[in-house]
């Protein structure tokens, strides 16, 4: 079946810095991925979705590659704040709906 | 409302009783999800409505876990003879439809002593 692997060692980026976290998926290349945030205490906040036929999703400072060959998807934030230290989710959609998630990578920000 | 509304927000019980966990999704949301997350997991997934209907249930822990939706709207997930690793956050998603971004409630912590 389907596994995602994100890195489980927190991130530690510095401000202003791009913070760039990895998502790897082992079989079959999913219809599309996404991309959520998750504060402490809190329900996962959608962020960015990317379909298999694009290589690439920007929002405002953040950027999504899909990479169907590596079986990757990469999430870049740029000019990164302390703000936006959080626990950063993939999810991938199996064939019955199913999103299919990863543990999530924490990124933490240093002023 | 304006999001996805879960209560309570948290629940201790003792090992054994029944729970009854609420979601009030966005309204025009036709997809709900059920999920329970453990302390640094991801989020597994337990069942989905489209509408009132669960066209699978297999990611249901075992027999002691039951959901039904009702009116389109909102939707309950029943503990029975809670067990002490039944003890997660459950989170519950609505979205427009099921190929559409989920909106998280945030989640009723359960505990079982």
């Amino acid at each position: 079946s389907q596994k995602i692997e994100q890195n489980s060692e927190a991130l530690n980026i510095q401000e202003g810095k791009t913070a760039t976290l990895t998502c790897n998926y082992t079989n079959y290349s999913p219809a599309y991925l996404q991309w959520y945030r998750q504060d402490p205490g809190r329900g996962p906040v959608f962020l960015l979705l990317i379909r298999e036929n694009e290589k690439e999703k920007r929002k405002e400072r953040l950027k999504v590659t899909f990479d169907t060959t590596l079986k990757q998807s990469l999430f870049h934030i740029t000019a990164s704040q302390p703000a936006d230290s959080a626990t950063y989710l993939c999810a991938l959609v199996e064939s019955n709906y199913q999103l299919i998630w990863g543990a999530g990578t924490k990124l933490i920000i240093k002023p | 409302g304006a999001g996805v509304s879960q209560s309570p927000s948290n629940k201790v019980t003792e090992k054994g009783k029944d729970v009854e966990l609420r979601c009030d999704p966005i309204s025009g949301h036709t997809a709900l999800y059920w999920y329970r997350q453990s302390l640094g997991q991801g989020l597994e997934f337990l069942i989905y409505f489209q509408g009132n209907s669960a066209p699978d249930k297999s990611g249901l822990p075992s027999d002691r876990f039951s959901a039904e939706r009702t009116g389109g709207s909102v939707s309950t997930l029943t503990i029975q003879r809670t067990q002490q690793e039944d003890s997660a956050v459950y989170l519950c998603a609505s979205s427009f439809d099921l190929y559409q971004p989920q909106h998280f409630g945030d989640g009723t912590r359960l505990s079982i002593l």
